[in-house]
C-alpha cells in the first residue's frame, strides 16, 4: 500500500464553521506533512509532523489546528476560515528513512463561503 | 535547504527527450536533489532523486553536474500525459530535518 489518502475530496465551509481534513497512510512513514496550493502557485508548506509531535509550523494562523493522532492519522482542524483560505489542501508523509521520497494525497478543495 | 532556479516553462514535442534544467548553486554536500511533477489538479508525484551520481529509474533520468551546482532531469520519450509542472527541490538528509519546500518550478508542456 503506497498510498496516502485525503478526505473528503472536496469541501465546502461557512466562515463560522467548524470542520475538519483527514489524511491517512499505512506505509510506516514518520513524517507527515500539511501543505497549501492556492491556484497556478506551488505548494506551500504549514506543518510538519515527525514521530507524531509538531516538528514545524510555517507561522500558520491558528484558525489551522493540526493534529496528529497516532502515526498512520494526520488531522487539521478549521475554524472561523476566511474566503482566502479557499485552496487544495495537500497531505504528504515520509520515511522512516532519512533518504527517502515523499508520497502525496490528492488533496482537499477546500471552499470557503 | 538550498534554493533552486528553474525555468518558468518549456514545450517539448511528443516522442521526444524533454530536458529540464535546475540551478541549485548554494547546495550543500548533505543535500539531495529531489524531481517531483503535479498534473493538473493532482498531488505531486515523485519522480527521481540523487546526491552526485547520476541516476535512472523507469520513469526519467537525473544528470547531476560534478560541482552539484545544477542537474538536469530528462525524460527519454516524453508523451502527452507528461504535461505537468516539474518542481526541483534540495533537501537535507540528516534527522531532524523534514523540510519539503517547493519552488516555482516548470511548466512543461508536451506538443503532439
Amino acid at each position: 500500500d503506497t498510498e496516502v489518502t485525503q478526505t473528503p475530496k472536496h469541501l465546502v465551509m461557512g466562515m463560522t464553521n467548524k470542520k475538519s481534513l483527514k489524511c491517512e497512510q499505512h506505509m510506516g512513514h514518520r513524517a507527515m506533512y500539511w501543505y497549501k496550493q492556492k491556484a497556478k502557485k506551488p505548494p506551500e508548506l504549514m506543518f510538519v509532523y515527525s514521530y507524531e509531535k509538531l516538528s514545524i509550523n510555517e507561522s500558520v494562523p491558528s484558525r489551522f489546528s493540526p493534529e496528529c493522532p497516532n502515526s498512520s492519522l494526520l488531522n487539521l482542524h478549521l475554524h472561523a476560515l476566511q474566503p482566502e483560505d479557499s485552496a487544495l489542501y495537500l497531505c504528504a508523509s515520509r520515511g522512516p528513512l532519512q533518504n527517502t521520497e515523499a508520497f502525496f494525497g490528492q488533496g482537499t478543495r477546500l471552499t470557503v463561503v | 535547504d538550498a534554493k533552486t532556479t528553474q525555468p518558468t516553462s518549456m514545450d517539448c514535442a511528443e516522442g521526444r527527450a524533454a530536458n529540464l534544467p535546475c540551478n541549485h548553486s548554494t547546495i550543500s554536500g548533505n543535500e539531495y536533489v529531489y524531481w517531483y511533477r503535479q498534473i493538473h489538479s493532482q498531488g505531486p508525484q515523485y519522480i527521481i532523486h540523487g546526491l552526485k551520481n547520476n541516476e535512472t529509474n523507469e520513469m526519467a533520468s537525473l544528470i547531476i553536474t560534478e560541482d552539484r551546482k545544477s542537474s538536469t532531469l530528462i525524460l527519454p520519450h516524453a508523451t502527452l500525459r507528461d504535461t505537468a509542472v516539474y518542481y526541483c527541490i534540495v533537501r537535507a538528509s540528516n534527522f531532524g530535518n523534514e523540510k519539503l519546500t517547493f519552488g516555482t518550478g516548470t511548466r512543461l508542456t508536451i506538443i503532439p
